[in-house]
């Protein structure tokens, strides 16, 4: 089973600063299947990033996701009030599919 | 529209056994695996296993492999989640999410709340 290390677990920014997220995996993702997700409270994920880097349908793109192998990073370049949220990051490229254990971004 | 409709919360006491749904509408049912992924109540996703409803074939988590059941029913477009063996620790949030056998989730359900309590 691929662990995914989230880090850093809360990150206190404020609006119109650059937030870099990180996700580290105990084993190289396949393929780099690697997503991200954004919830809020009482809502289901959304899909942000799918493919380490490429945006979903209707993603700002302030968002952006890079790396490969076992080391990835969500970025968004300027939060917005509605981005402080919690971040998750998932591997589908083995089975059991995996999720990290999410950073949240809370406004400093 | 396109979305996945659960069923409503469920209150179970130890050792009962769920089951929540899931109805796909605005799409083909048999195009697309559901995954059921769980969150505890403060707590982070865990991914549960799949099903195809095309053929009902299945893949679950080990952690899970003695007490849960996925199955379908292709007529009313709907699949469904079995949890058996209830304890206060499956107390969570149940979501159904669309993909394919290795695919991330565009479309999530609304979640289902599971409590577990005597």
């Amino acid at each position: 089973e691929i662990v995914l290390t989230q880090s850093p677990g809360t990150l206190s920014l404020s609006p119109g600063e650059r937030a870099t997220l990180s996700c580290r995996a105990s084993q190289s993702v396949s393929s780099n299947y690697l997503a991200w997700y954004q919830q809020k409270p009482g809502q289901a994920p959304r899909l942000l990033i799918y493919g380490a880097s490429s945006r979903a349908t209707g993603i700002p793109d302030r968002f952006s996701g890079s790396g490969s192998g076992t080391d990835f990073a969500l970025t968004i370049t300027r939060l917005e009030p509605e981005d402080f949220a919690v971040y998750y990051c998932q591997q589908y490229g083995s089975s059991p599919l995996t999720f990290g254990g999410g950073t949240k971004v809370e406004i400093k | 529209q396109v979305q996945l409709v659960q069923s409503g919360a469920e209150v179970k006491k130890p050792g009962a056994s769920v089951k929540v749904s899931c109805k796909a509408y605005g799409y083909t049912f048999t195009g697309y695996y559901i995954h059921w992924v769980r969150q505890a109540p403060g707590q982070g996703l865990e991914w549960m296993g799949w099903i195809t409803p095309n053929s009902g074939a299945t893949n679950y988590a080990q952690k899970f492999q003695d007490r849960v059941t996925m199955t379908r029913d292709t007529s009313v477009s709907t699949a469904y989640l079995e949890l058996s063996s209830l304890r206060s620790d499956d107390t969570a949030l149940y979501y159904c999410a669309r993909g394919y056998r290795s695919s991330a989730f565009q479309l999530w359900g609304q979640g289902t709340l599971v409590t577990v309590s005597s």
